[in-house]
């Protein structure tokens, strides 16, 4: 399967504020994928990941609000900035791991916007 | 990219009983999985299966790729089978796209 780990498990911010989350994989993988899952709803993509390019987004999600670092093949970023109560979520980092043909999910970190 | 349809939306069983999850696709996928969200938000994956069945313990899983739909089998619940059962498929874009959950509640 995959290792990954995920920094912090959560957080509680006020609005206005930025958050970084952390995602750490036990081995190199070329893509890492982050998700968010509002209350209630299913999992839906923000963006891609690849090391040494700018990161994908999908279609409702920019830069500005969701920049993500991808500094190597194990590790990568996603920052919440400027947040507000709609940001509340819970927010996952994802890679696919070729051997297993599988994508795996990391614990998550799940935000609260005060 | 591909529309994921799960049915029931919410289901609710007495421990000891059997049931059977859907998902339907809008498209052929190239890769379809089952995953188990419990109570803290962790996904657990459940099956890799583009086609075929495949079983593991009490959860086996049955894809019918023509037909465009899966089926997971949950026999002899058990209280910690309950939680969301997500279906995602890989369509042309590559993305992999969930359906909206199926909330299973299984009862002592």
């Amino acid at each position: 399967s995959a290792v990954i780990s995920q920094k912090p498990s959560r957080d509680i911010c006020q609005r206005g504020t930025s958050l970084t989350i952390q995602c750490q994989v036990d081995s190199q993988v070329t893509m890492m994928f982050w998700y968010r899952q509002q209350p209630g709803q299913s999992l839906t993509l923000i963006a891609t990941a690849n090391q040494g390019s700018e990161a994908t987004y999908e279609s409702g999600f920019v830069i500005d609000k969701f920049p993500i670092s991808r500094p190597n093949l194990t590790f990568s970023t996603l920052t919440v900035s400027n947040m507000s109560p709609e940001d509340s979520s819970i927010y996952l980092c994802s890679v696919w791991r070729l051997a297993y043909n599988e994508q795996f999910f990391g614990p998550g970190t799940r935000l609260t916007v005060l | 990219g591909i529309q994921v349809e799960q049915s029931p939306p919410d289901l609710i069983l007495q421990e000891g009983a059997n049931s059977t999850l859907r998902c339907n696709f809008s498209d052929s996928v190239n890769n379809l999985q089952w995953f188990h969200q419990n109570p803290w938000g962790q996904l657990i994956n459940l099956f890799y299966i583009p086609s075929g069945t495949k079983q593991n313990g009490r959860l086996s899983a049955t894809t019918v790729a023509t037909e465009r739909y899966s089926l997971l089998y949950i026999s002899s619940s058990q209280t910690t089978d309950s939680g969301v059962y997500f279906c995602a498929g890989t369509g042309a874009n590559s993305k992999l796209t969930f359906g909206k959950g199926i909330t299973l509640s299984v009862r002592p």
